[in-house]
């Protein structure tokens, strides 16, 4: 098993420009997280999936965030027309859930500069 | 709503010292309580957890945290730290289901030789 992975890890863009990140979580996991860090901050939820379901949305996930989990297995997020208050550490988590008990692990993060 | 508060922004320590990282949280209903640490440029990495049980809970590293419930507080901490313990350290809660995880603001640990 090699855990959480990301991909990029790092992303430089332009205000205006769309990007989109990948995340593959850790094999047969069920849930998958998104989460946003800005420097000097702790993790701040952004969205998560059951499977392919997204189940739950953060207010801080305006209409030009999406994110997707088509097979329920490795998510998308994208970012349409990015703007320098974007700029921050995107992560991933993925949980096996089983009961009401679960612990998430991330992966590395990605890394988005708006320049 | 949950949230949960990091009272120290920073603490710096010498190497082999002892130390005490602060959390308390806030909750209207059970509680899981996690401690993450991260390393520069890097993603979480899970220290310990307390689901259930004893209040003691041992991780990796050699760090423990005791839950108690009657001062709402999950603090972390270890009898002796070495120059690779500095990082940012996150306590985190999440509520009786499971799912999204509340984060304090974090702790940097600053160990000096």
């Amino acid at each position: 098993d090699t855990g959480v992975s990301q991909d990029p890890r790092h992303k430089i863009t332009k205000r205006g420009q769309n990007v989109t990140f990948r995340c593959d979580p850790i094999s047969e996991h069920n849930r998958l997280y998104w989460y946003r860090q800005t420097l000097g901050q702790g993790p701040e939820f952004l969205t998560y999936f059951q499977n392919e379901a997204q189940l739950e949305k953060s207010r801080l996930l305006s209409d030009r965030f999406s994110a997707e989990r088509p097979k329920g297995s490795f998510s998308t997020l994208e970012i349409q027309r990015t703007e320098q208050g974007d700029s921050a550490m995107y992560l991933c988590a993925s949980s096996f859930v089983a009961g009401v008990q679960e612990t998430q692990y991330f992966g590395p993060g990605t890394r988005l500069l708006v320049l | 709503a949950q949230s949960v508060t990091q009272l120290d922004s920073q603490v710096p320590v010498f190497e082999e010292a002892p130390v005490e990282l602060r959390c308390n949280y806030s909750s209207s209903v059970s509680v899981y309580l996690f401690w993450y640490v991260q390393y520069p440029n890097q993603g979480l990495q899970l220290l310990l957890k307390y689901l259930s049980g004893s209040t003691l809970v041992k991780g990796i590293n050699g760090f423990e945290a005791e839950f108690n419930k009657s001062q709402t507080s999950f603090h972390l901490r270890k009898p002796s730290v070495h120059i690779s313990d500095t990082a940012e350290y996150f306590c985190a809660v999440s509520n009786n289901a499971g799912n999204m995880l509340t984060f304090g603001g974090g702790t940097r640990l600053m160990v000096k030789p």
